[in-house]
């Protein structure tokens, strides 16, 4: 079993709605990453948690950090969103350990 | 502008030979990343190294090495060694210690035919 597991896997919906994307984690984490791929490869981070929430326009972060799960919200989804979310920890060791990604497709 | 580069972005290569992909960086990072990603995959740590002239294997080292003779440039050779060479190849950096805040390079697709 990965250390870092998300789902769903793959995720389409159309423009303006609600998306949620979650991670789940088997590890104790000093933070945790969401991070977008585009499709061309680059990747940008999105937000570090260790605890709480986090907003930044039309994106959210939680984490609870008992339950060892985080959810990425997307409101009002626009095709601009279709990219894949990837989900990321820090056990303490010098290395981030992933999960598989979240390819999400917001149709028109 | 500050950033990661990687060359080429797409690099075909034929069975047997090993290829060598670039990672440069002018951010002043002492720590960098060599990470591959196959498809359904998280982002799997190649080598790491958090200063120059040091570097140690993550954690699918087998069949690649890497050098770091200078600060900004880290490049990772796949060898005729790695059994399943085809893969996209990104390479990141980060202030020493500093391992959550990575900032990632556009990445290689590598396809061995």
């Amino acid at each position: 079993k990965n250390e870092v597991e998300q789902s769903p896997q793959n995720l389409t919906a159309q423009e303006g709605e609600f998306i949620t994307i979650n991670c789940s984690y088997s590890v104790g984490i000093s933070a945790l990453h969401w991070l977008q791929q585009h499709p061309g490869g680059g990747i940008v981070s999105l937000f570090m948690l260790s605890s709480g929430k986090k907003k930044h326009g039309r994106l959210i972060a939680t984490i609870n950090i008992q339950e060892k799960h985080s959810s990425l919200h997307i409101t009002a989804s626009h095709p601009r969103d279709s990219a894949v979310y990837i989900c990321a920890v820090n056990s303490g060791a010098q290395k981030l350990v992933f999960g598989q990604g979240t390819r999400l497709t917001i149709n028109p | 502008d500050g950033g990661i580069t990687q060359s080429p972005k797409y690099l075909f290569r034929k069975e047997g030979q090993n290829v060598t992909l670039s990672c440069e960086q002018n951010l002043n990072h002492d720590a960098m990343y060599w990470y591959r990603q196959d498809p359904g995959q998280g982002l799997r740590l190649i080598y790491y190294s958090q200063i120059v002239n040091d570097f140690q294997k993550g954690d699918i080292a087998e069949g690649y090495s890497v050098s770091r003779e200078k600060k900004e440039s880290f490049p990772l050779t796949v060898t005729s060694a790695q059994k399943n060479p085809t893969a996209f190849y990104l390479c990141a950096s980060s202030s020493q210690g500093r391992v959550n805040e990575q900032f990632f390079g556009p990445g290689t697709r590598l396809t061995v035919l």
